[in-house]
């Protein structure tokens, strides 16, 4: 099983500033990474796939990088909407797995 | 526009059974693979279990394998599980999911999700 951790786990910012999160495979995985913003009480919602693709109707301000076993999800400026908890996810191997989540609050 | 809505959730005893449903609307139901992702209270995502769109191919997570079953009804536009010998464990929120690109066998990236249904076991 690919093991996938992410960091750090919890990241304090201002609306407006900058916010770089990390992804770490435990095997490659290529660019077979998507990226998952949760807000509380409901589901998750796919923000990235392919490691930097962005999905249907994501704001620009949403970007991935990566490949093989160290990615980034980053949000150029944070938005009030943006504080949630974001979950990375790699497609490479059966099972497919989830990192542990990293929380983006305000600071 | 596309809705997934799950249903069957409750409680649960120790061993017993229970069955989700998920009914889609708003793609081509038989042209995706589907999904089953839980997420335990206060916890992260679990992959459950996945079917390609013509319900010949299944996967599960080893935590759940011999013990739930995925299937589809392409007819009836619905996503099933069955939950058997149940574990204070398998407590969750229970989403149902849609694969992204059509014709993919074993679904690997979702894009829309359900609402999800709680399972509780317990005695």
């Amino acid at each position: 099983e690919i093991v996938l951790t992410q960091s750090p786990g919890t990241l304090s910012l201002s609306p407006g500033e900058r916010a770089t999160l990390s992804c770490r495979a435990s095997q490659s995985v290529s660019s077979y990474l998507a990226w998952y913003q949760q807000k509380p009480g409901q589901a998750p919602r796919l923000l990235i796939y392919d490691a930097s693709n962005r999905a249907t109707g994501i704001p620009v301000r949403f970007s991935g990088s990566g490949s093989g076993t160290d990615f980034t999800l980053t949000i150029s400026s944070l938005e009030p909407e943006d504080f949630a908890i974001y979950y990375c996810q790699q497609r490479s191997n059966w099972p497919r797995t989830f990192g542990q989540g990293t929380k983006v609050e305000i600071k | 526009e596309v809705h997934l809505l799950e249903s069957g959730g409750g409680l649960g005893q120790p061993g017993g059974s229970l069955r989700l449903s998920c009914t889609a609307s708003g793609f081509t139901f038989s042209d995706y693979a589907m999904s089953w992702v839980r997420q335990a209270p206060g916890k992260g995502l679990e992959w459950v279990s996945a079917i390609s769109g013509s319900g010949g191919s299944t996967s599960y997570a080893d935590s759940v394998k011999g013990r739930f079953t995925i299937s589809r009804d392409n007819s009836r536009n619905t996503l099933y599980l069955q939950l058997n010998s149940l574990r204070v464990e398998d407590t969750a929120v229970y989403y149902c999911a849609k694969e992204r690109a059509p014709g993919i066998a074993v679904a690997g990236t979702l894009d829309y999700w359900g609402q999800g249904a709680l399972v509780t076991v317990s005695s």
